[in-house]
């Protein structure tokens, strides 16, 4: 079965620099989530997205911006990179949350290093 | 406040022997999930296990089960029959308000556990 695709799986950026995460939700899922997985941390909620328009934000910095396209994959834009901003960045997808719908659906993550 | 409280940062459990991971979940939404993940040193996020608020029953999946403990606000995950490939990290999480769009998750602090021959 088709899962969610992040690319790229590893990404290396040198501070001030910008990064372009991109996901893949699994077919027919029209609501994306963004969460960001510091070292020895929890995931935390950056945004989603429902029918391409944004339905919920976290703890996002300005520097940070995301969409979802016609097609539904998303990408979230990093400018400005900080070391801070070392992560894993996941993206999930699911069906709207309830009608049965219960899981969300976790891509592979894309490890970011800001060196 | 934290939505989701894991109180164990790591456990060990002897394989075959089965052990407890606890979580405790705070909300105020009648409607809710809770959810187990498991995160293994690769750093992909496996769905385990999930539980509604309105379940009569406690889930379960394989040698997966979860304690749902409504009233104590408890939602710990039990594995039987611990196998050397469970060491992981393990998230609870929690999603509120089914039938809205958001649906974000809350996560807990995880717990480490490690299964020693």
């Amino acid at each position: 079965a088709a899962g969610v695709i992040q690319s790229p799986r590893h990404l290396i950026k040198e501070k001030r620099e910008t990064a372009t995460l991109k996901c893949y939700p699994i077919p027919r899922h029209d609501t994306v989530y963004w969460y960001q997985q510091g070292p020895g941390q929890d995931p935390q909620f950056l945004i989603s997205f429902y029918e391409k328009m944004q339905s919920d934000k976290g703890s996002i910095p300005d520097r940070f911006s995301a969409q979802q396209f016609s097609d539904y994959h998303s990408e979230l834009n990093m400018s400005s990179l900080e070391l801070g901003d070392s992560a894993l960045y996941f993206c999930a997808s699911s069906l709207p949350w309830g009608d049965g719908n219960t899981e969300a659906f976790f891509g592979q993550g894309t490890r970011l290093t800001v060196v | 406040a934290q939505k989701i409280t894991q109180t164990q940062p790591g456990m060990f459990v002897q394989e075959k022997e089965a052990v407890t991971l606890d979580c405790t979940y705070d909300t105020s939404d009648p409607s809710y999930g809770l959810f187990w993940y498991k995160q293994p040193s690769s750093g992909e996020m496996i769905f385990l296990i999930y539980q509604g608020s309105y379940d009569q029953q406690n889930a379960t999946e394989g040698r997966y089960s979860l304690n749902f403990q409504k009233a104590r606000k408890s939602a710990n995950l039990v594995i039987s029959a611990s196998q050397l490939g469970d060491s992981a990290m393990y998230f609870c999480a929690m999603r509120e308000g089914p039938g809205s769009t958001l649906g974000r998750l809350y996560f807990g602090r995880g717990t480490q556990l490690t299964v020693w021959p």
